[in-house]
């Protein structure tokens, strides 16, 4: 299995909704990221999970939370979005602590596009 | 301010001919640049890659070449194919970055048959 798994692949949320994005991997990688993608705009990192632990958050806003509840499995859960939270989130994982040395790079899931109304 | 800059936004080749998309980035900590293509509706797929230890890295069809001095890279697409249209991604890390990459604002490229 050499795939990421993103779910769901839309979702259209109110903003004072509660959702989750889940993504799933399992090729043993013990590093998993999310991304935030608008349009027109290159991927930009949000959170980097290694080893299960929170090692990177780039100053995302506290309606962004992230959860690693195994190696396998991250959820980025929404709350109270805004309009302009609207955009396609991308889950990746690699293999280990640098991952842009290790030959591959990341391995990218398809996305969830997300539309805040 | 873009640290990696794709200043093409858009490229269009006739099949069989080279592709040639173009990157430059301002951080001379970055030491290992990364090129992902993605095509609509799918995650960017990794490509190719090189270090800053080499000037130049060849996988089949595609090349990349690194130009430190100039702070430019570029990935070579030859020969052309239809289904090489896609959006094309640079990337850059750095040692000390721990996992992080830094993506230019993509190339769209079409290669016409």
């Amino acid at each position: 299995d050499t795939e990421v798994t993103q779910t769901p692949k839309h979702l259209v949320m109110g903003m004072t909704n509660k959702k989750s994005l889940k993504c799933e991997q399992h090729m043993g990688h013990r590093a998993m990221y999310w991304y935030k993608q608008k349009a027109k705009k290159p991927p930009e990192l949000m959170f980097v999970y290694s080893y299960e632990k929170l090692s990177i958050n780039e100053s995302v806003p506290s309606r962004f939370s992230p959860e690693c509840p195994n190696s396998s499995l991250l959820n980025l859960h929404l709350h109270a979005l805004q309009p302009e939270d609207s955009a396609l989130y991308l889950c990746a994982s690699s293999q280990g602590h640098t991952p842009a040395r290790v030959w591959g790079g990341y391995t990218f899931g398809s996305g969830t596009r997300l539309t805040v109304v | 301010d873009q640290q990696v800059k794709q200043n093409s936004p858009s490229l269009s080749v006739q099949e069989g001919r080279i592709s040639i998309l173009n990157c430059d980035y301002t951080n001379s900590m970055f030491d290992y640049f990364l090129w992902y293509k993605k095509y609509p509706a799918e995650g960017p797929t990794f490509l190719i890659s090189i270090s800053s230890i080499k000037d130049k890295n060849e996988d089949g069809r595609f090349t990349v070449f690194l130009n430190k001095s100039a702070k430019h890279l570029s990935l070579h697409i030859v020969p052309s194919q239809p289904g090489d249209s896609a959006v094309y991604f640079c990337a850059a890390s750095w040692w000390g970055g721990s996992e992080k990459l830094v993506f230019g604002k993509g190339t769209k490229l079409t290669v016409n048959p």
